[in-house]
């Protein structure tokens, strides 16, 4: 059973349009993360989710919007994509207090064309 | 704010070779610190981790002791091996903060 699935795992698309990137974990986790990881393999963190509720949210461009159906799911949603959000995107889980570290999703290969 | 820097790479050594991965921190409590390892195409792992000065983490031969005097946190094997080949980031969380700092990450690569 995979413990945080996320779906695409490839995505490409054209600049303008819109896309969703889905993440689901099976772990009983409170905290759900999107980050960003550039071609240099540096990680960003973008949003994290507790319960539902949105607790991080950095300097993101207003066209990424992260919802969070329930505590086992967290979505990514992109409007008008540029070819600057081409990266990799992993979802991330964890127990409240990260004392465990996180449990990652394998990621999903954003390419804007 | 809380920051990690790790040494940067490539680094590339042959089969048997002994392994040294620099990381240090800056933190203002008491952070738990990470080594994550992410293999080509996959998604970060957990490698090892240490929750207080002076605890050693170890998994799969891989070491790493939190020194709180020299805020360092150095990954160490003795005998790398071709499938060890991946890039390593060490990372830090603090109690109480819901987020992880990442270093830049080290691509290793072993050579046969």
């Amino acid at each position: 059973d995979t413990a945080v699935s996320q779906t695409p795992k490839y995505l490409v698309t054209q600049m303008g349009n819109d896309k969703s990137i889905k993440c689901e974990q099976n772990l009983g986790h409170d905290t759900m993360y999107w980050y960003k990881q550039d071609s240099k393999k540096f990680l960003k963190i973008m949003f994290s989710y507790n319960n539902k509720e949105l607790i991080i949210n950095e300097t993101v461009p207003n066209r990424f919007s992260p919802k969070s159906p329930d505590k086992a799911h967290l979505n990514l949603h992109i409007n008008s994509l540029e070819l600057g959000d081409s990266a990799v995107y992993f979802c991330a889980s964890s127990q409240e207090g990260l004392r465990y570290g996180y449990t990652f999703g394998s990621g999903t290969r954003l390419t804007v064309v | 704010g809380d920051s990690v820097t790790q040494m940067e790479g490539p680094v590339t050594l042959s089969e048997e070779a002994f392994l040294t991965i620099n990381c240090t921190y800056t933190a203002t409590g008491y952070p738990s610190l990470f080594w994550y390892v992410q293999y080509p195409g996959e998604g970060l792992q957990l490698l090892l981790k240490a929750t207080k000065a002076d605890d050693k983490g170890s998994n799969k031969g891989f070491e790493a002791t939190y020194r709180k005097e020299t805020t360092s946190f150095h990954l160490e094997k003795g005998s790398v091996q071709v499938s060890d080949s991946a890039v390593y980031f060490c990372a830090l969380s603090e109690r109480n903060n819901n987020d992880m700092r990442f270093g830049a990450g080290t691509r290793l690569t072993v050579k046969p």
